[in-house]
């Protein structure tokens, strides 16, 4: 069965002091993994894709990496701006074309 | 400007009243989806589409239906809401071969 887990769950974190999110996934085949970016009171933001192992993408502060077991989100000299909870997401090669399996999230607070 | 418009934002209704929540994407996506965000659950599949007249179910389809008439459209219906469907709704389009992008949600209140 495909699963996502996300750790930690929660994360705090002095402005610049930088640090990695982690998504650690089971899944037959991989079709993609996501990155999302949610808000209070909004809904997940796609931040990136990444297809296979060895992979890297980056965006400002933010850098993904893939693995064939894991995914790393490293968040350097993070401002407060940069708090939100983040999303790791799996899409299977098998099963419907559309569906992502969603770890819970990590949360993280940037403080000033 | 690209989005997916959900309505209504937020609702509080009683058990057994049929509601609907709709979605519309601006976007000419073929590809639509319904999601449910549960504390400690994260986000979970309701139904998609991947096109009009084709629907499919997700991971937790029961007490919900879905339509697709039109390539922008797609509600979701309750028929007869109980308080387990409590939960913050989110629909998402996306084209072949590109991310989802989700609406802004709606929170759903069942007493």
């Amino acid at each position: 069965e495909d699963q996502v887990t996300q750790s930690p769950e929660a994360l705090r974190l002095q402005e610049g002091e930088s640090s990695s999110l982690n998504c650690s996934y089971t899944v037959s085949g991989l079709r993609g993994l996501f990155w999302y970016r949610q808000d209070p009171g909004k809904g997940p933001e796609f931040l990136f894709t990444l297809y296979s192992a060895g992979e890297e993408k980056e965006k400002e502060r933010l850098k993904a990496t893939l693995t064939k077991k894991e995914s790393f989100l490293h968040i350097t000299a993070p401002k407060p701006e940069d708090s939100a909870t983040y999303l790791c997401a799996v899409q299977d090669l098998s099963g419907n074309t559309g569906k992502l399996i969603f770890g819970q999230g990590t949360t993280l607070q940037v403080k000033p | 400007e690209a989005q997916v418009t959900q309505n209504p934002r937020y609702l509080i209704t009683v058990t057994g009243k049929k509601l609907t929540v709709t979605c519309s994407q601006n976007m000419n996506h073929e590809y639509m989806s319904w999601y449910r965000q549960d504390p400690g659950l994260g986000l979970r599949q309701i139904y998609y589409s991947m096109n009009v007249e084709v629907t499919d179910k997700g991971d937790v389809p029961e007490g919900y239906k879905v339509s697709r008439k039109e390539k922008r459209n797609f509600p979701l219906i309750l028929e007869s809401p109980s308080p387990n469907q409590t939960s913050l709704y989110f629909c998402a389009s996306r084209a072949p071969a590109q991310p989802q992008h989700f609406g802004d949600g709606t929170r759903l209140s069942i007493l």
